[in-house]
């Protein structure tokens, strides 16, 4: 299975602090996504890249940018925090052919107070 | 646009099937998808089903598909307290090539000893 870690696992920030969440890949697939989880709504889509340097918006963008600078890390990063942004977020890969579906990370829990 | 609903919860008792349901409304989504989130963990793949099938049956998960009325289920036969977790729903919709998943909200599945 590929490795995905992300960091941190937990996180406490204040409204209006820059905070940036990292996802780590170790074998190089080219397809990476950021969801947040959140109660009765399931897992929407923030940002997603197809490559280095290659980044698309998902359905929940705003208040959110990422960067993918090399092909084993995907950040996400929170310019301005704000409460609405507490939630669970959660990587993802797509191993690719052969495979179906994603392998996520085990999530990152921020509390923005 | 794209929309997978599902019901939030289910209790069943141990020793009995469960079975969760899913809608969805894109009628492009090549396959459907169903992930099983154990508390403080990732999502984890338990199976998926292509769209040109009705059934797949992999050990004690059976996956029905009505295309015509783009209605998703999961059969957990013999159902385990070990069942006990979040189980959600994905249709990788028209944009298959992105590998982007829509999800649903997220069935959570009690079972009581």
């Amino acid at each position: 299975d590929a490795g995905i870690t992300q960091s941190p696992r937990h996180k406490v920030t204040e409204t209006g602090t820059p905070v940036t969440l990292r996802c780590h890949q170790t074998e190089n697939h080219r397809y990476m996504y950021w969801y947040r989880q959140d109660p009765g709504h399931g897992l929407r889509l923030i940002h997603y890249s197809y490559g280095v340097k290659d980044t698309d918006k998902g359905e929940v963008s705003d208040g959110y940018s990422v960067s993918r600078s090399k092909t084993e890390d995907f950040l996400l990063t929170l310019e301005s925090a704000t409460s609405s942004q507490t939630s669970v977020y959660f990587c993802a890969i797509l191993p690719g052919q052969g495979h179906h579906g994603y392998t996520f990370g085990s999530g990152t829990r921020l509390t923005v107070v | 646009g794209e929309d997978v609903e599902q019901s939030l919860f289910l209790s069943v008792r141990e020793g009995d099937s469960s079975v969760i349901n899913c809608t969805y409304t894109d009628s492009s989504s090549t396959y459907l998808y169903w992930y099983k989130q154990e508390p403080g963990a990732g999502l984890q793949l338990l199976t998926y089903i292509f769209s040109n099938m009705d059934m797949k049956q992999d050990q004690r998960l059976t996956v029905l598909l009505n295309k015509k009325d783009k209605h998703l289920s999961l059969r957990i036969a013999d159902t385990q307290t070990g069942d006990s977790a979040i189980y959600f729903c994905a249709e990788s919709g028209g944009s298959s090539n992105t590998g982007k998943l829509i999800f649903g909200q997220g069935t959570t599945l009690q079972v009581k000893p």
